[in-house]
């Protein structure tokens, strides 16, 4: 079965330290795999992709995420945070080419502390 | 602003009420999703619509039916709530067949509590 992992629920932060958002993926949704944000009270926006080619994709804030085969890993990442990344993040994955079939993890909340 | 709308934004039922909420999408996408999103469980499917015409059971349909309209519109419909389905709903649409198009599109959420 399709299976995504996040393995922390919540990861508290000082603001301008750099944090890693763990994301582990089953081989069967290896594909295309997808780091969503949801600030609060809102819906989800897409942040980042990774479809194929180069394994490191970026995010236009400064989050950036690797896609690791041998550990099935696609950890998020961001060098220094700001308090307005505080929100929760949603890593995801498909193995489907054309009609997509998301799975989705179930969220690590980001706090950043001032 | 093209994109996803979901109305209403909050909803108040008493038990054995039902409803429908309503999704549209104008980005021309084929595929069209519902999700409920609960503390700690993350998103879950209830149903999906691959592409105009045709819909599906996700992973928790049970006290749910969707019509999907037309390719624009994808409906959820509570016909008795029950408390356990207290939740925020969020729909979504997706194409395919390009590269850039991979990733879904959220509507902002239906806020739903029954009581």
């Amino acid at each position: 079965a399709q299976s995504v992992t996040q393995l922390d629920s919540q990861v508290p932060v000082f603001e301008e330290a750099p944090v890693e958002l763990r994301c582990n993926y089953s081989s069967s949704v290896s594909v295309y795999l997808f780091w969503y944000v949801q600030y609060p009270n809102q819906g989800l926006q897409l942040l980042l992709k990774y479809l194929s080619g180069s394994t490191l994709v970026e995010s236009i804030n400064g989050f950036e995420a690797e896609f690791n085969k041998s550990q099935t890993s696609f950890h998020l990442r961001k060098p220094s945070v700001h308090i307005s990344d505080t929100a929760e993040y949603f890593c995801a994955g498909t193995n489907s080419g054309g009609y997509q079939k998301v799975t989705f993890g179930t969220g690590t909340k980001l706090q950043v502390i001032p | 602003n093209a994109g996803v709308t979901q109305t209403p934004k909050f909803q108040v039922l008493k038990t054995g009420q039902s409803m429908t909420l309503q999704c549209a999408q104008d980005m021309n996408h084929n595929s069209m999703y519902w999700y409920r999103q609960d503390p700690g469980m993350g998103l879950r499917l209830i149903y999906y619509s691959a592409s105009e015409g045709t819909t599906d059971k996700g992973e928790v349909p049970n006290g749910y039916n969707v019509s999907r309209l037309n390719k624009r519109e994808f409906s959820l419909r509570l016909e008795s709530a029950a408390p356990s389905q207290t939740s925020v709903y969020f729909c979504a649409s997706s194409g395919f067949g390009t590269e850039h198009n991979y990733g879904y599109t959220f509507g902002s959420g239906t806020r739903l509590t029954v009581v």
